[in-house]
Formats: structure tokens, C-alpha cells, sequence
């Protein structure tokens, strides 16, 4: 069936490197995508999201890349800090207009000092 | 704002009990969602809401019910607890075309 998945479930890198997360998605319809953030014990927190009329967006350190042709979505976080340990999911539209989310299981990333 | 805010924190329930989980927001979004966290998995949807006095089933509805009588408050209802509804429930809303905006969760177990 469709589905949201991630390629690696945990990923550990060096403070001050760059962080790299996939997502392959399957739902062709899908046009929105987002990206969420989970500290422990905490609500998902919205980092980033892209329509499917872009490939690329950025933010605050933050840069979402979008491949329709392989249905492939990254999220790269620029000279990472502790402060971004967490899981992080991918999520998308499904192509529904009522906003429902289809969330892939999350990586989990950790910053060594 | 407030942002979403959601009570209990924590909750513990005896198997056959029910209870509300309140969730409120003041962004005066249309959209409301329920969803629920198991460990080490994403989330699943119970309910949704598209507006005040709109609601419908999400992939995992069964066991919930949810009520929307104001754009503020969207409170999700357990009736007969059992062991497999212990997990992490969040709330979340959203304004038509956005992202999700999460609460921070209600953690509850069932014995």
C-alpha cells in the first residue's frame, strides 16, 4: 500500500558536521510535504515543509530538497548542534485537501559533542 | 497564542474506564486532528475535524469517539479503556493548506 518511509532509522553525526535525512514516499498523489521534529517526551514540532511545485526550499539551517522523479525527500540540517537531537519524521498530503498527514516511522538523530 | 494545549500531561487507567482528553487551541484553526504515538513508531489518526460540527474517522478510530462543538476545543472520548489504548495521544490543528501544529501530548496507560 502507500506509505512514508525513512531509509535509516538512526543516523549520529558530529557536532558542527552536516545532517542528511531521507524519505521515499509512494503516494504519487501526494503534493505536500513537511517535515517534523520530536524532542523526548515532546509534541512533533514543524521545521519545514515544500509543495510539489518546488524541489527546494530553505529555512534556518535547514534545507528541504524534494525528487518527484524518484518520490525521494531529504532534509539537510547545516553544522548541526546537540541542540538537534531528535527524532525527525517526514510526512505527506496523500493528495487529500482536508489536511490528513501520512507520518513514515522517524530517524533518529544524535549529535556527538 | 497558547499555540494547542492538550490535559491531562499523564493519565492511568483502570481497564473499563473511560475519560476525556481535553485538547483546545487559540489559532482559530479549521482543522483539529487525534492522533496516537505507540514507542519507537510515527503516529496513527483517530479523529478529524474540518470545522465545528464536523468530524470523521482516521485510520485507527475505533475504541474513540471525538466531538467538535467549537472551532476552540476538539476533546477525544474513551468509554471502555483497555490495555491496547495505552499509549502517547496528541492533538493537533492546522488552518486549510498548512502544517500541523502538535500539543504536547496526553500520556496514558491502561492496566
Amino acid at each position: 500500500g502507500e506509505s512514508v518511509g525513512l531509509h535509516l532509522p538512526t543516523l549520529s553525526v558530529q557536532e558542527g558536521d552536516n545532517s542528511i535525512i531521507n524519505c521515499a514516499y509512494s503516494n504519487s498523489a501526494s503534493d505536500y510535504f513537511i517535515w517534523y521534529k520530536q524532542e523526548s517526551g515532546k509534541g512533533p514540532q514543524f521545521i519545514i515543509d515544500i509543495r510539489s511545485n518546488m524541489d527546494k526550499r530553505q529555512g534556518q539551517r535547514v534545507t528541504v530538497l524534494l525528487n518527484k522523479t524518484v518520490k525521494h525527500l531529504s532534509l539537510q540540517i547545516a553544522a548541526t548542534q546537540p541542540g538537534d537531537s531528535a527524532v525527525y519524521f517526514c510526512a505527506e498530503n496523500g493528495g487529500g485537501s482536508q489536511g490528513n498527514l501520512i507520518f513514515g516511522k522517524g530517524t533518529k538523530l544524535s549529535v556527538k559533542p | 497564542n497558547a499555540g494547542v494545549t492538550q490535559t491531562p500531561k499523564f493519565r492511568i487507567l483502570k481497564i473499563g474506564q473511560s475519560m476525556t482528553l481535553q485538547c483546545t487551541q487559540d489559532m482559530n484553526h479549521n482543522y483539529m486532528y487525534w492522533y496516537r504515538q505507540d514507542p519507537g513508531m510515527g503516529l496513527k489518526l483517530i479523529y478529524y475535524s474540518v470545522g465545528a460540527g464536523i468530524t470523521d474517522k482516521g485510520e485507527v478510530p475505533n475504541g474513540y469517539n471525538v466531538s467538535r462543538s467549537t472551532t476552540e476545543d476538539f476533546p477525544l472520548r474513551l468509554e471502555l479503556a483497555a490495555p491496547s489504548q495505552t499509549s502517547v495521544y496528541f492533538c493537533a490543528s492546522t488552518k486549510a493548506g498548512g502544517g500541523q501544529y502538535f500539543g504536547p501530548g496526553t500520556r496514558l496507560t491502561v492496566t
